[in-house]
Protein backbone atom coordinates (compact mmCIF):
# COMPACT_ATOMS: atom_id res chain seq x y z
CA UNK A 1 0.00 0.00 0.00
CA UNK A 2 1.19 3.75 -0.91
CA UNK A 3 1.86 5.70 2.47
CA UNK A 4 1.47 9.66 2.06
CA UNK A 5 3.17 11.24 4.80
CA UNK A 6 2.77 15.11 5.07
CA UNK A 7 5.00 17.64 6.64
CA UNK A 8 4.59 19.42 9.55
CA UNK A 9 2.37 18.15 11.20
CA UNK A 10 1.64 21.98 12.33
CA UNK A 11 2.69 25.16 10.79
CA UNK A 12 2.55 28.49 12.77
CA UNK A 13 2.53 31.21 10.57
CA UNK A 14 1.33 34.95 10.06
CA UNK A 15 -0.74 36.63 7.25
CA UNK A 16 1.25 37.32 4.65
CA UNK A 17 3.57 34.78 5.13
CA UNK A 18 4.96 32.17 2.22
CA UNK A 19 4.15 28.95 3.57
CA UNK A 20 5.42 25.53 2.21
CA UNK A 21 3.63 22.40 2.89
CA UNK A 22 5.28 18.84 1.84
CA UNK A 23 3.83 15.66 0.72
CA UNK A 24 6.52 12.39 0.64
CA UNK A 25 4.45 9.21 -1.22
CA UNK A 26 5.80 5.87 -0.34
CA UNK A 27 6.36 5.01 -4.09
CA UNK A 28 5.77 7.16 -7.22
CA UNK A 29 2.91 8.20 -8.16
CA UNK A 30 3.71 10.42 -11.10
CA UNK A 31 1.57 13.17 -10.74
CA UNK A 32 -1.12 12.29 -9.45
CA UNK A 33 -2.03 14.11 -6.29
CA UNK A 34 -4.33 16.47 -5.05
CA UNK A 35 -4.36 19.32 -1.94
CA UNK A 36 -7.80 20.04 -0.14
CA UNK A 37 -8.11 22.66 2.40
CA UNK A 38 -10.65 21.72 5.29
CA UNK A 39 -12.16 24.24 8.08
CA UNK A 40 -13.71 23.03 10.91
CA UNK A 41 -17.01 21.51 10.41
CA UNK A 42 -16.92 21.94 6.94
CA UNK A 43 -16.15 19.75 4.16
CA UNK A 44 -12.95 19.81 2.16
CA UNK A 45 -12.53 21.65 -0.76
CA UNK A 46 -10.15 20.90 -3.45
CA UNK A 47 -7.27 23.18 -3.85
CA UNK A 48 -5.07 21.90 -6.60
CA UNK A 49 -5.06 18.42 -8.92
CA UNK A 50 -2.50 16.78 -11.51
CA UNK A 51 0.34 18.07 -8.81
CA UNK A 52 0.11 21.47 -10.32
CA UNK A 53 -3.43 22.25 -11.77
CA UNK A 54 -5.14 25.12 -9.78
CA UNK A 55 -9.12 23.92 -9.44
CA UNK A 56 -11.45 27.06 -10.85
CA UNK A 57 -12.34 29.52 -8.28
CA UNK A 58 -9.02 28.95 -5.98
CA UNK A 59 -6.89 32.14 -5.84
CA UNK A 60 -3.68 32.28 -7.58
CA UNK A 61 -1.48 32.63 -4.22
CA UNK A 62 -1.96 28.47 -3.85
CA UNK A 63 0.97 26.76 -6.10
CA UNK A 64 1.48 23.02 -6.29
CA UNK A 65 4.74 21.42 -7.41
CA UNK A 66 6.70 17.87 -7.95
CA UNK A 67 6.07 14.48 -9.53
CA UNK A 68 7.25 10.85 -8.31
CA UNK A 69 7.10 10.83 -4.24
CA UNK A 70 7.72 14.69 -3.35
CA UNK A 71 5.05 17.21 -3.77
CA UNK A 72 4.91 20.92 -2.48
CA UNK A 73 1.60 23.17 -1.34
CA UNK A 74 3.08 26.74 -1.51
CA UNK A 75 0.76 29.50 -0.48
CA UNK A 76 2.12 32.51 -1.19
CA UNK A 77 1.11 35.13 0.90
CA UNK A 78 -0.82 33.83 3.56
CA UNK A 79 -4.54 35.68 3.98
CA UNK A 80 -6.43 35.09 7.19
CA UNK A 81 -8.78 32.56 5.30
CA UNK A 82 -6.37 30.24 4.66
CA UNK A 83 -6.03 29.10 8.14
CA UNK A 84 -6.92 25.47 7.97
CA UNK A 85 -5.89 21.97 8.10
CA UNK A 86 -4.44 20.95 4.28
CA UNK A 87 -4.05 17.28 2.88
CA UNK A 88 -3.07 15.54 0.21
CA UNK A 89 -4.54 12.89 -1.80
CA UNK A 90 -2.48 9.92 -4.37
CA UNK A 91 -5.23 9.22 -6.79
CA UNK A 92 -2.50 7.44 -8.86
CA UNK A 93 -3.93 3.52 -7.46
CA UNK A 94 -7.48 3.36 -6.56
CA UNK A 95 -6.61 3.53 -2.93
CA UNK A 96 -7.14 7.31 -2.48
CA UNK A 97 -5.23 7.62 0.25
CA UNK A 98 -4.67 10.90 2.30
CA UNK A 99 -1.37 12.63 4.35
CA UNK A 100 -2.33 12.87 7.82
CA UNK A 101 -3.06 16.74 7.24
CA UNK A 102 -0.99 19.76 7.76
CA UNK A 103 -2.92 22.53 10.64
CA UNK A 104 -2.02 26.13 9.58
CA UNK A 105 -2.18 28.16 12.51
CA UNK A 106 -1.33 31.71 13.56
CA UNK B 1 -24.23 23.86 -9.15
CA UNK B 2 -23.32 21.02 -8.00
CA UNK B 3 -25.03 19.95 -5.39
CA UNK B 4 -24.18 17.06 -3.19
CA UNK B 5 -26.52 16.28 0.05
CA UNK B 6 -25.98 13.14 2.21
CA UNK B 7 -28.44 11.52 4.58
CA UNK B 8 -28.96 8.39 7.22
CA UNK B 9 -26.31 9.34 9.43
CA UNK B 10 -26.99 8.80 13.23
CA UNK B 11 -26.49 6.68 16.28
CA UNK B 12 -26.09 3.12 16.19
CA UNK B 13 -25.44 -0.04 18.26
CA UNK B 14 -22.25 -2.00 17.58
CA UNK B 15 -23.18 -4.87 15.27
CA UNK B 16 -25.76 -2.84 13.93
CA UNK B 17 -26.51 -1.30 10.61
CA UNK B 18 -26.85 1.67 9.05
CA UNK B 19 -27.94 2.60 5.10
CA UNK B 20 -26.26 6.30 4.12
CA UNK B 21 -27.77 8.33 0.77
CA UNK B 22 -26.13 10.85 -1.40
CA UNK B 23 -28.60 12.74 -3.36
CA UNK B 24 -26.88 14.52 -6.51
CA UNK B 25 -27.67 17.22 -8.59
CA UNK B 26 -26.24 19.95 -10.74
CA UNK B 27 -24.60 17.82 -13.09
CA UNK B 28 -24.16 14.61 -15.22
CA UNK B 29 -24.64 12.19 -12.43
CA UNK B 30 -24.01 9.04 -14.89
CA UNK B 31 -21.17 10.24 -16.25
CA UNK B 32 -19.21 10.37 -13.05
CA UNK B 33 -17.68 8.20 -10.53
CA UNK B 34 -18.44 8.43 -7.14
CA UNK B 35 -16.54 8.24 -3.56
CA UNK B 36 -17.21 7.76 -0.02
CA UNK B 37 -14.38 8.97 2.55
CA UNK B 38 -14.97 9.48 6.01
CA UNK B 39 -13.44 11.46 9.06
CA UNK B 40 -13.06 10.17 12.49
CA UNK B 41 -13.39 13.09 15.39
CA UNK B 42 -10.54 15.09 15.41
CA UNK B 43 -8.91 12.59 12.57
CA UNK B 44 -7.86 12.72 9.30
CA UNK B 45 -9.65 12.25 5.77
CA UNK B 46 -10.00 8.25 5.17
CA UNK B 47 -10.93 6.77 1.73
CA UNK B 48 -13.44 4.39 2.16
CA UNK B 49 -14.97 3.04 -1.42
CA UNK B 50 -16.02 4.68 -4.85
CA UNK B 51 -18.11 3.37 -8.06
CA UNK B 52 -17.56 3.49 -11.46
CA UNK B 53 -20.36 5.50 -13.37
CA UNK B 54 -22.39 2.34 -14.66
CA UNK B 55 -21.29 0.96 -11.27
CA UNK B 56 -19.14 -1.80 -13.06
CA UNK B 57 -16.34 -1.17 -10.92
CA UNK B 58 -15.80 -0.90 -7.41
CA UNK B 59 -12.97 -1.08 -4.74
CA UNK B 60 -13.29 -0.91 -0.57
CA UNK B 61 -10.46 0.06 1.54
CA UNK B 62 -9.63 -2.85 3.56
CA UNK B 63 -10.93 -1.53 6.45
CA UNK B 64 -14.30 -1.78 5.31
CA UNK B 65 -14.52 -4.49 2.89
CA UNK B 66 -16.55 -6.85 3.74
CA UNK B 67 -19.08 -4.94 5.66
CA UNK B 68 -19.67 -1.97 3.96
CA UNK B 69 -21.32 -2.26 -0.12
CA UNK B 70 -21.41 0.53 -2.13
CA UNK B 71 -24.41 1.23 -4.73
CA UNK B 72 -25.42 3.41 -6.90
CA UNK B 73 -28.92 4.27 -8.94
CA UNK B 74 -28.66 6.54 -11.52
CA UNK B 75 -32.17 6.85 -12.51
CA UNK B 76 -32.30 8.88 -9.12
CA UNK B 77 -28.93 10.71 -9.45
CA UNK B 78 -27.82 9.07 -6.11
CA UNK B 79 -25.18 6.92 -4.24
CA UNK B 80 -26.08 4.76 -1.38
CA UNK B 81 -23.50 3.28 1.47
CA UNK B 82 -25.06 -0.03 3.27
CA UNK B 83 -22.66 -0.06 6.59
CA UNK B 84 -23.06 -4.00 8.42
CA UNK B 85 -21.52 -5.07 11.21
CA UNK B 86 -20.58 -1.78 12.63
CA UNK B 87 -17.89 -1.34 15.00
CA UNK B 88 -16.69 1.85 16.80
CA UNK B 89 -14.02 2.18 15.06
CA UNK B 90 -16.64 3.36 12.58
CA UNK B 91 -17.67 6.12 14.16
CA UNK B 92 -16.93 9.35 11.57
CA UNK B 93 -18.49 11.58 9.28
CA UNK B 94 -19.25 10.27 6.20
CA UNK B 95 -18.57 12.17 3.02
CA UNK B 96 -19.96 11.50 -0.42
CA UNK B 97 -18.30 13.03 -3.51
CA UNK B 98 -17.24 13.15 -6.87
CA UNK B 99 -14.44 11.53 -8.23
CA UNK B 100 -14.66 12.44 -12.15
CA UNK B 101 -15.18 10.65 -15.02
CA UNK B 102 -11.97 7.87 -14.89
CA UNK B 103 -10.50 6.44 -11.98
CA UNK B 104 -7.39 8.05 -11.95
CA UNK B 105 -9.03 11.65 -10.49
CA UNK B 106 -9.84 13.59 -7.18
CA UNK B 107 -12.29 14.37 -5.59
CA UNK B 108 -13.91 17.72 -7.28
CA UNK B 109 -17.12 18.39 -5.21
CA UNK B 110 -18.31 17.31 -1.52
CA UNK B 111 -21.15 16.94 0.43
CA UNK B 112 -21.66 18.37 3.92
CA UNK B 113 -21.18 15.23 5.35
CA UNK B 114 -23.47 12.85 7.44
CA UNK B 115 -22.40 12.05 11.29
CA UNK B 116 -22.19 8.26 11.97
CA UNK B 117 -22.30 7.20 15.41
CA UNK B 118 -21.19 3.71 16.80
CA UNK B 119 -22.45 3.53 20.24
CA UNK B 120 -24.27 1.37 23.07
Amino acid sequence: DIQMTQSPSTLSASVGDRVTITCRASQSISTSLAWYQQKPGKAPKLLIYKASSLESGVPSRFSGSGSGTEFTLTISSLQPDDFATYYCQQYNTYEGIFGQGTKVEI
Amino acid sequence: QVQLVESGGGLVKPGGSLRLSCAASGFTFSDYYMSWIRQAPGKGLEWVSYMSSSGSVIYYADSVRGRFTISRDNTKNSVFLQMKSLRGEDTAVYYCATKGTIVAAPCHQWGQGTLVTVSS
